[in-house]
């Protein structure tokens, strides 16, 4: 069993919809969450990160981590066709400069006009 | 540079034949990692260096694979006697500690 699961998609969903992004983990050590963004043929960037259970916001996203659960979300509202990319959850055990970070393998979001 | 930088883009290798990636970190960034990501999988962790010390090579898949960092700047990942399922994006990213981490684009290697 992988650390972090995510349903791989793909998920498409009208422009103006809100989606919703989910991953599962199993070790609880995992201290720090992040949302990563991945568009085709160009590495990961990082849209937002979390420490602590409850929502964070930020324009259209909001992330959410329950860490009770084990269970992280990020919504993303008013969809845009420019948010169609690979959306990937992960994790550190602890936030330092060598800290390795745990991906999970990432959901294809398509956007449709 | 503004962002790590790897090359190549593309390398297509026949089977058998040895490799090299490069990557070029965020200048003065003392950490930096190699991933190795399947198609339509997440990236996975192959190793990491603090400067020129490689701390952790837990993720390196088999002993055909070699990074360095010599003057704890540049890096290069080494494949040799390249396979069919080594064909993967090669993904390098570099960190302060401060400012999270910052990705390449990646190397695409192809084994044909």
């Amino acid at each position: 069993q992988k650390e972090v699961e995510q349903d791989p998609g793909p998920l498409s969903v009208p422009e103006g919809a809100i989606v919703s992004l989910n991953c599962t983990y199993s070790n609880s050590a995992f201290q720090y969450f992040m949302w990563y963004r991945q568009y085709s043929r160009k590495g990961p960037e990082l849209l937002m990160y979390t420490y602590s259970s409850g929502n964070k916001e930020d324009g259209r996203f909001t992330a959410q981590v329950d860490k009770s659960s084990k269970y992280i979300s990020l919504f993303i509202r008013d969809s845009q066709p420019s948010d169609s990319a690979t959306y990937l959850c992960a994790m550190l055990r602890g936030y330092s400069s060598a800290s390795k970070i745990i991906f999970g393998s990432g959901t294809r979001l398509s956007i449709r006009p | 540079g503004a962002g790590v930088s790897q090359s190549p883009r593309y390398k297509v290798a026949k089977r058998g034949q040895d490799v090299a990636l490069r990557c070029d970190p965020i200048s003065g960034h003392v950490s930096l990692f190699w991933y190795q990501q399947a198609l339509g999988q997440g990236p996975e962790f192959l190793t990491y260096f603090q400067n020129e010390a490689q701390l952790d090579k837990s993720g390196l898949p088999s002993d055909r694979f070699f990074a360095e960092r010599p003057e704890g700047s540049v890096s290069t990942l080494k494949i040799q006697r390249t396979q069919q399922e080594d064909s993967a994006v090669y993904l390098c990213a570099s960190s302060s500690g401060q400012n999270g981490y910052t990705f390449g684009s990646g190397t695409r290697l192809t084994v044909v």
